[in-house]
């Protein structure tokens, strides 16, 4: 079936360090979200991206979508402890209409 | 404005009991999605509803519905409980519906159930 598939599924990271998630579905999507997920808390989204090859930044985070628009990334520079939580993307694939979630990045910052 | 609110917030239920949530989502958002979260499964679709119709379902048994009123409020029904029910449920509004690419969703903090 349609699928999008996150890598890596765990990260541990010292303070200061960067951090990147990749994003990767089996078809094509015509947008990519990006959400957040503190311990405990429930998905708050990030960012929407539409454009193939579409980069878009906030603060310490950049986020972009492949020229395919079948991959996508969130590269966090010099983490911050409020930085830990689970990293998910979300499209729609192929002709689907519903947002499909990947499967998560958990990220972890040791201070 | 107020968020999208989710009742209860957590629930025990024993094997073969049926349970009803609840989800508000936000004033002048039409579109209610429901999503469970669990840890070996990651957040999984269930159903959307928009203006009361239900538009997508995902790959759940039947024993998992849902609606939508007039106001916009959803409720998903589970019935006949299973050990692996226990999840996250998670409700999400959107001003549209998910076939539209501003389909951003805003997330309620979820309904916490355990199935024993």
């Amino acid at each position: 079936g349609q699928q999008v598939m996150q890598i890596p599924q765990y990260q541990h990271v010292q303070e200061g360090e960067d951090f990147t998630t990749y994003c990767n579905s089996s078809t094509t999507l015509s947008n990519i979200q990006w959400y957040k997920q503190r311990p405990g808390g429930h998905p708050v989204f990030l960012i929407q991206l539409v454009k193939s090859g579409e980069v878009k930044k906030q603060k310490r985070l950049t986020f972009q979508f492949g020229e395919a628009k079948k991959n996508s990334s969130l590269h966090i520079t010099a983490t911050q402890t409020t930085d830990v939580g689970t990293y998910f993307c979300a499209g729609p694939p192929g002709s689907a209409r519903q947002l499909t979630f990947g499967s998560g990045t958990q990220l972890t910052v040791l201070p | 404005k107020a968020g999208v609110t989710q009742t209860p917030r957590y629930l025990i239920k024993t094997r073969g009991q049926q349970v009803t949530l609840s989800c508000s989502p936000i004033s002048g958002h039409r579109s209610v999605s429901w999503y469970q979260q669990t840890p070996g499964q990651g957040l999984q679709f269930l159903f959307e509803y928009f203006s009361e119709t239900q538009r997508n379902k995902g790959n759940f048994p039947g024993r998992f519905s849902g609606r939508q009123f007039s106001n916009s409020r959803s409720e998903m029904n589970v019935s006949t409980l299973e050990l692996g029910d226990s999840a996250l449920y998670l409700c999400a509004s959107s001003l549209v519906g998910q076939s539209s690419g501003a389909n951003v969703l805003t997330f309620g903090a979820g309904s916490r159930l355990t199935v024993l």
